[in-house]
């Protein structure tokens, strides 16, 4: 299993671009790169997910070097809404071999204040 | 339907107790799983179910009995819980052969006295 590493925590100011490294050493060529965001008492929300290049939804864009030994999240224009846990998942989902085997790692806290 | 439902939301149990924590999903999911949570730690894995069998255990004390019954359906039993079982219980669900992500529930808080 791939094990990443992300800060504990970052602090923005609103309105500024939060970008969040995830560092995934050992990945392997099926892994994916998945992030979730979680408010307090609530399960954590699918953001994106990518493979490789440049991925954009409308909520976060997620940037994975030639490499994929690391990855980027970037929120846009955050706000006070965004202070949240991000986390940064790296695995195979795509068998059934593999379900169950993504494992959470401790997290970024993103505070964000006015 | 796109949501992971988890019923109840708060539930208050004593050490002799049993109880049950539901879960249920219509999104054609067939990899249902629990995942435990501690306070501002992450989410650890419990079980996983495969097409509604159990395919992982995490070495989870007995007094958690996990029972799917149905592809839409996820329980897990509650029995002589310890006060350090207290947490966020969350249940998620997967598709099959797609590499999407997980959809989780909102969880249930569960304290134990």
């Amino acid at each position: 299993l791939a094990k990443t590493t992300q800060p504990i925590s970052m602090d923005s100011y609103e309105g500024q671009e939060v970008n969040i490294t995830c560092s995934h050493n050992n990945i392997a060529t099926n892994d994916y790169i998945t992030w979730y965001q979680q408010f307090p008492s609530q399960g954590p929300r699918f953001i994106i997910q990518g493979y490789k290049t440049k991925v954009t939804n409308e909520v976060a864009s997620l940037f994975i070097p030639a490499d994929r030994k690391s990855s980027t999240l970037s929120l846009p224009r955050v706000s006070l809404s965004d202070t949240a846990v991000y986390y940064c998942l790296v695995g195979d989902t795509m068998t059934t071999d593999s379900w169950g085997k993504l494992q959470f790692g401790a997290g970024t806290q993103v505070v964000v204040t006015p | 339907d796109t949501e992971v439902t988890q019923t109840p939301k708060h539930l208050v149990m004593g050490m002799t107790n049993k109880k049950s924590l539901k879960c249920e999903q219509h999104m054609g999911h067939r990899a249902m799983y629990w995942y435990k949570q501690k306070a501002k730690k992450p989410p650890e894995l419990m079980f996983v179910y495969s097409y509604e069998k159990l395919s992982i255990n995490e070495s989870v004390p007995s007094r958690f009995s996990p029972e799917c019954p149905n592809s839409s359906l996820l329980n897990l039993h509650l029995h002589a819980l310890q006060p350090e079982d207290s947490a966020l219980y969350l249940c998620a669900s997967s598709p099959p052969g797609k590499n999407y992500g997980y959809t989780f529930g909102s969880g249930t808080r569960l304290t134990v006295v």
